[in-house]
């Protein structure tokens, strides 16, 4: 079973701060990892991805993965209001091409 | 560049009707992906298709769902007879393979509702 988990949230953080999205994934023959933003009402859309152990960096984001823990995270700084969302976390695993989904956090960003 | 477009947007149909979803991935992708989402069970992939074929269908729930890929621009998810269970969004998603990590693109989803 290839399985990725989320705590599912809510996530409350209030404006300006950082918030902390977490993602553990069971099969280590994973490769990729990719964070999805979904707002409500509407399709997942993608922010950021990363394949190799430690950090990435673009704009606010930052996505952690460390390989040997089997944990993917991504880093909002300077939380927004509309970064308020539910934020899912995907695996793709080979030989397959198809993504493995967790459930998604929820996070509010308090104004 | 469109991307993905589904339709249609939203679908209100009775017990025991046939349902037709439709997609057309972004031009020159060879993957599609049809997914549904629920609160309960977030996001799961019912099948996917590269160049067309039918590679992975294992979670299309039972023999009610159907898909087709007939051509490189067109997909169908089909559900004959519709239930009330099968009340959710789909999404159709498409990705290319030839670009490093193969992510996925998805369109604005179906809102089914089955009454």
């Amino acid at each position: 079973q290839k399985e990725v988990e989320q705590n599912s949230g809510p996530l409350s953080v209030p404006e300006g701060a950082i918030a902390s999205l977490n993602c553990t994934y069971s099969d280590r023959g994973s490769q990729s990892f990719f964070w999805y933003r979904q707002y409500s009402g509407k399709s997942p859309e993608l922010i950021m991805f990363i394949y190799s152990n430690g950090d990435k960096e673009d704009g606010r984001f930052t996505a952690q993965l460390n390989k040997a823990s089997q944990y993917v995270s991504l880093l909002i700084r300077d939380s927004q209001p509309s970064d308020s969302a539910t934020y899912l976390c995907a695996a793709r695993t080979p030989p397959g091409n198809q993504f493995y989904f967790g459930t998604g956090t929820s996070l509010t960003v308090i104004p | 560049d469109a991307g993905v477009i589904q339709s249609p947007r939203h679908e209100v149909t009775e017990m025991g009707q046939e349902v037709t979803l439709r997609c057309k991935p972004i031009s020159g992708h060879d993957y599609l992906f049809w997914y549904r989402q629920t609160m309960m069970r977030g996001l799961e992939l019912l099948i996917y298709f590269n160049n067309n074929v039918p590679i992975d269908d294992s979670g299309m729930p039972e023999d009610r769902f159907s898909a087709k890929m007939p051509n490189a621009s067109f997909s169908t998810l089909k559900i004959q007879p519709s239930e009330p269970r099968d009340s959710a969004v789909y999404f159709c998603a498409s990705s290319l393979e030839s670009r490093p990590l193969n992510e996925q693109f998805f369109g604005p989803g179906t809102r089914l509702t089955v009454l």
